[in-house]
């Protein structure tokens, strides 16, 4: 079993709709949770971070953590065509060594206008 | 102001040919990261570099690929005699130093290294 594990898609929505994306992990030493965006042959962007269980908002977009159940979420309210692009969650230990981040493979969403 | 820069771009090379890839990190951070992204694979963690401390290497698939990295500035990630393997896109990242700092990596966008 893979440390982190998301669905590749790809994901294929109406302009307007709510896009969930997902990921689920199996090390419970993960403290901090990540959500990048990356844009075709671009570096990942930082969208949202989150420390521990709980919810952070960030205009259109939600990450929530569930450490009971070792999954994340990022909730995109209101999608646009320029939100296309692939999603990539990541993860880290909160000891000496927590600098190292665990990606997933990253989910594909198409907004079609 | 300005954010991390990689050069080049894009890297056509032989196999057997050795490759040096270059970052510019973000002007004030002190650690330094490169990742590897292969096609349809998440971004494998390679090298870290925190300030003039040692740096953790253990991500390094094997002793053809180096690192180095001058003071807090620039790095440069070398590749001797490259295998067909080695094609990816190689990621540099830069972030403060600390906990809640490590997890704000910002990457560059990248170099594209096609190994013929």
């Amino acid at each position: 079993q893979k440390e982190v594990e998301q669905d590749p898609g790809p994901l294929s929505v109406p302009e307007g709709a709510i896009v969930s994306l997902n990921c689920t992990y199996s090390n419970s030493a993960f403290q901090y949770f990540m959500w990048y965006r990356q844009y075709s042959r671009k570096g990942p962007e930082l969208l949202m971070y989150t420390y521990s269980s709980g919810n952070k908002e960030d205009g259109r977009f939600t990450a929530q953590v569930d450490k009971s159940s070792k999954y994340i979420s990022l909730f995109i309210r209101d999608s646009q065509p320029s939100d296309s692009a692939t999603y990539l969650c990541a993860m880290s230990g909160g000891g000496a060594g927590s600098y190292q981040l665990t990606f997933g493979k990253g989910t594909k969403l198409s907004v079609i206008p | 102001g300005a954010g991390v820069s990689q050069s080049p771009s894009n890297k056509v090379t032989e196999k057997g040919k050795d490759v040096e890839l270059r970052c510019d990190p973000i002007s004030g951070h002190t650690a330094l990261y490169w990742y590897r992204q292969r096609l349809g694979q998440g971004l494998e963690f390679l090298i870290y570099f925190q300030g003039n401390s040692a740096p953790d290497k253990s991500g390094l698939p094997s002793d053809r690929f180096s690192a180095e990295r001058t003071g807090e500035s620039v790095s440069t990630l070398t590749i001797q005699r490259t295998q067909q393997e080695d094609s990816a896109v190689y990621l540099c990242a830069s972030s403060l130093e600390g906990r809640a700092r490590w997890a704000t990596q910002y990457f560059g966008p990248g170099t594209r290294l096609t190994v013929l």
